[in-house]
């Protein structure tokens, strides 16, 4: 079936821009997932959706930075007033709520910010 | 905070021999912890993970080795191909939130044949 699908793959922007990045998780996960990584550092986690359950935004670096996932599948992250900091690899993951340890990734969405 | 680290950027091991990856982690609170696999412009994928109750977990030719005392685990890949050249992250679970993963920076692992 198909996997995590991440759009768009690219995005190129100018600081002070609202930007929006969508995630599709693969059909039947209850669970998805935002991360960040930036230039030679590893996975940063940002926000977790469970269910219905109210998402865990505990790495969300700043109030530009939010969230939310429509019906229970579809997540789109946004980033206001984009920060030359804020250029990273987004990434977008999701699971069975049981799986939790086993995170299916999207390809990312690359985001720079000039 | 560098609540997970993967002190080696990178290593190099030839076709047929073991690759040893490590990985310490300072947080007590963490009970589960994963070994991930991403290729170039692609996203990670699940490799093997470990809960806090075993010190060990096989799966084929990969191996993870937890020592709690030490807050240390590592993964050995044996024989190793040369197509497990990838970046190797470390990640850890625990606490009220197990969906929220707490990666290290990665090491580069380049299997020459």
């Amino acid at each position: 079936g198909a996997g995590v699908s991440q759009s768009p793959s690219n995005k190129v922007t100018e600081k002070g821009k609202d930007v929006e990045l969508r995630c599709d998780p693969i059909s039947g996960h209850t669970a998805l997932y935002w991360y960040r990584q930036s230039l030679g550092q590893g996975l940063e986690f940002l926000i977790y959706f469970q269910g219905n359950s109210a998402p865990d935004k505990s790495g969300l670096p700043s109030d530009r930075f939010s969230a939310e996932r429509t019906g229970g599948s579809v997540s789109t992250l946004t980033i206001q007033r984009t920060q030359q900091e804020d250029s990273a690899v987004y990434l977008c993951a999701s699971s069975h709520r049981d799986g939790w340890y086993e995170q299916y990734f999207g390809p990312g969405t690359r985001l720079t910010v000039t | 905070d560098q609540q997970v680290k993967q002190n080696s950027p990178s290593l190099s091991v030839q076709e047929g021999r073991i690759s040893i990856l490590n990985c310490d982690y300072t947080n007590s609170m963490f009970d589960y912890f994963l070994w991930y696999k991403k290729y170039p412009a692609e996203g990670p994928t699940f490799l093997i993970s470990i809960s806090s109750i075993k010190d060990k977990n096989e799966d084929g030719r990969f191996t993870v080795f937890l020592n709690k005392s030490a807050k240390h685990l590592s993964l050995h890949i044996v024989p190793s191909q040369p197509g497990d050249s990838a970046v190797y992250f470390c990640a850890a679970s625990g606490g009220t939130s197990y969906g929220k993963l707490t990666f290290g920076q990665g090491t580069i692992l380049t299997v020459h044949p």
